[in-house]
C-alpha cells in the first residue's frame, strides 16, 4: 500500500518569500507523483506531477518539484509567492499499471501575508 | 469546456433521509473517481468508474452507499438513510486514461452534504 505523508499542516510566508512544501511517500515499486492545490470552497486543481526523467518538474504559476528517491520525497517549491498562491496544498501518489486511484497527503495550508 | 459539474453545491438532509449526489464529467473523459472530505480524514477516495463500468469501489462503505454511472455524461453518488458522519464535502473528478499513464484528474467544485 502507498501512503503519503505532509509533514506540515500549515505554513506562513510573506509575499516574495521562496516557499518548499514538504511531500513524502512510501511505496516500493513504479509510482507517479503529482500535486494539487485547493482554493477554499472549490475543487482540487492540477499542478504538475512526475513519474520518470528529469526530477524536477514545472508546473503552472512558477510551481516546481523536485523528486528523490533516496529521500522518498517529492517536494514542491515557488520562488517568490503571491498573496494569490494561498490555498491548501496537496501531494498524491499513484501506482502504476495499478489504475488511476490517486491516495493524497493531509494537506499543507500555505497562508501568504501580503 | 465548463469542466466537471456537480450538482447541488449544498445539500442538508434530516438523519434517515436520502441523497442523492450527481456529477456530470468532462466530455470525452473516459474515467469518473468519488471522492469524500473531511478535516478529520481528508480526502478519501471512494469509487472510480472507467467507459462507465465500476473498476474500483474499495473505498464505498459497504452499507448504504451506491454509485451508479448510467451514461458517459453523467454519475450519481446515493447514501440511503443519511447519518451526521456523512457529512462531508463530496468531490467528483474525471480524466482522459491511456495504457497505464496516470492522467491528470479534473475536479468539480464539489457537494458539501450536511445531515442534521
Amino acid at each position: 500500500t502507498q501512503t503519503v505523508s505532509q509533514s506540515d499542516a500549515h505554513v506562513t510566508v510573506f509575499e516574495g518569500d521562496s516557499v518548499e512544501l514538504r511531500c513524502n511517500y512510501s511505496y516500493g515499486g513504479s509510482i507517479y507523483l503529482s500535486w494539487y492545490i485547493q482554493h477554499h470552497g472549490h475543487g482540487l486543481q492540477f499542478l504538475l506531477k512526475y513519474y520518470s526523467g528529469n526530477p524536477v518538474v514545472q508546473g503552472v504559476n512558477g510551481f516546481e518539484a523536485e523528486f528523490s528517491k533516496s529521500d522518498s520525497s517529492f517536494h514542491l517549491r515557488k520562488a517568490s509567492v503571491h498573496w494569490s498562491d494561498s490555498a491548501v496544498y496537496f501531494c498524491a501518489v499513484s501506482v502504476h499499471n495499478m489504475g488511476y486511484k490517486l491516495t493524497f497527503g493531509t494537506g499543507t495550508s500555505l497562508l501568504v501575508d501580503p | 469546456n465548463a469542466g466537471v459539474i456537480q450538482t447541488p453545491r449544498h445539500k442538508v438532509t434530516g438523519k434517515g433521509q436520502e441523497a442523492t449526489l450527481w456529477c456530470e464529467p468532462i466530455s470525452g473523459h473516459s474515467a469518473v473517481f468519488w471522492y469524500r472530505q473531511t478535516i478529520v480524514q481528508g480526502l478519501e477516495f471512494l469509487t472510480y468508474f472507467r467507459n462507465q463500468a465500476p473498476i474500483d469501489d474499495s473505498g464505498m462503505p459497504k452499507e448504504r452507499f451506491s454509485a451508479q454511472m448510467p451514461n458517459q455524461s453523467h454519475s450519481t453518488l446515493k447514501i440511503q438513510s443519511t447519518q451526521p458522519q456523512d457529512s462531508a464535502v463530496y468531490l467528483c473528478a474525471s480524466s482522459l486514461e491511456f495504457g497505464g499513464s496516470a492522467e491528470t484528474l479534473y475536479f468539480g467544485s464539489g457537494t458539501r452534504l450536511t445531515v442534521l
